[in-house]
């Protein structure tokens, strides 16, 4: 059974610009959920999405916004970046956390902005 | 807010030796805590998962135990080899703010030497 994966897994981008993050999630999976990990603040939560719907949301900024497809993939959006959303972005899927099923995570994307 | 806190940063041990790493959570409201572990590069792997109403969980050299009431849970590694050496995290699954997140401890690196 193919793991949850995350594209790309390296981005560059400059201050101003955005960003578009790639999750799919394991098969079968309905939930994902997206995290940051900064050698500063460690792992912080941004979002969770199931059937489509956001259904919890961390405490980041709205330039941080996400969606999830039909088929249970999901993209975050990064808008005007700023030098600290210098990060790995790790997705996990998961049946349903509701549930107390665990979350699988990906290798992450490690977004750097110069 | 929940704050999960793991105890030691760092740890180095020789091949062999028993070990065990510590976990403190303030909001004991959680519905399970969960302990992964993360290479260099890499995502999360999940280890183990105990449900609120468990007290310990096991799997080959790794048992987990915890105590809600006192908002602990320690995670014990038998006969420690080389390929355990990575970062540990453990996290509690709750409510948070108002949303349902795992909040994530800053992380125990283990080294076991050869």
């Amino acid at each position: 059974k193919a793991g949850v994966t995350q594209t790309p897994r390296y981005l560059i981008k400059t201050r101003g610009q955005q960003v578009t993050l790639s999750c799919s999630p394991i098969s079968g999976h309905r939930s994902v959920s997206w995290y940051q990990q900064t050698p500063g603040q460690g792992l912080q939560f941004l979002f969770e999405y199931f059937s489509e719907t956001q259904r919890n949301k961390g405490n980041f900024p709205g330039r941080f916004s996400g969606r999830q497809f039909s088929n249970s993939r999901s993209e975050m959006n990064v808008s005007t970046l700023e030098l600290g959303d210098s990060a790995l972005y790790l997705c996990a899927s998961s049946l349903d956390p509701g549930t107390g099923q665990p979350q699988h995570f990906g290798d992450g994307t490690r977004l750097s902005i110069l | 807010k929940q704050e999960v806190t793991q105890i030691p940063a760092a740890l180095s041990v020789p091949e062999g030796e028993n070990l065990v790493l510590n976990c403190s959570f303030t909001d004991s409201a959680i519905y399970n805590l969960q302990w992964f572990r993360q290479d260099p590069g890499k995502g999360l792997t999940s280890l183990l998962l105990i449900q609120s109403s468990q007290r310990e969980q096991t799997s080959g050299r790794l048992n987990a135990s915890l105590d809600k009431s006192s908002g602990r849970s320690t995670l014990y590694i038998a006969a420690s080899q080389p390929g355990d050496s990575a970062t540990y995290l453990c996290a509690a699954d709750g409510i948070s703010g108002s949303a349902r997140q795992l909040t994530f401890g800053s992380g125990t690196q283990l080294t076991v030497l050869p």
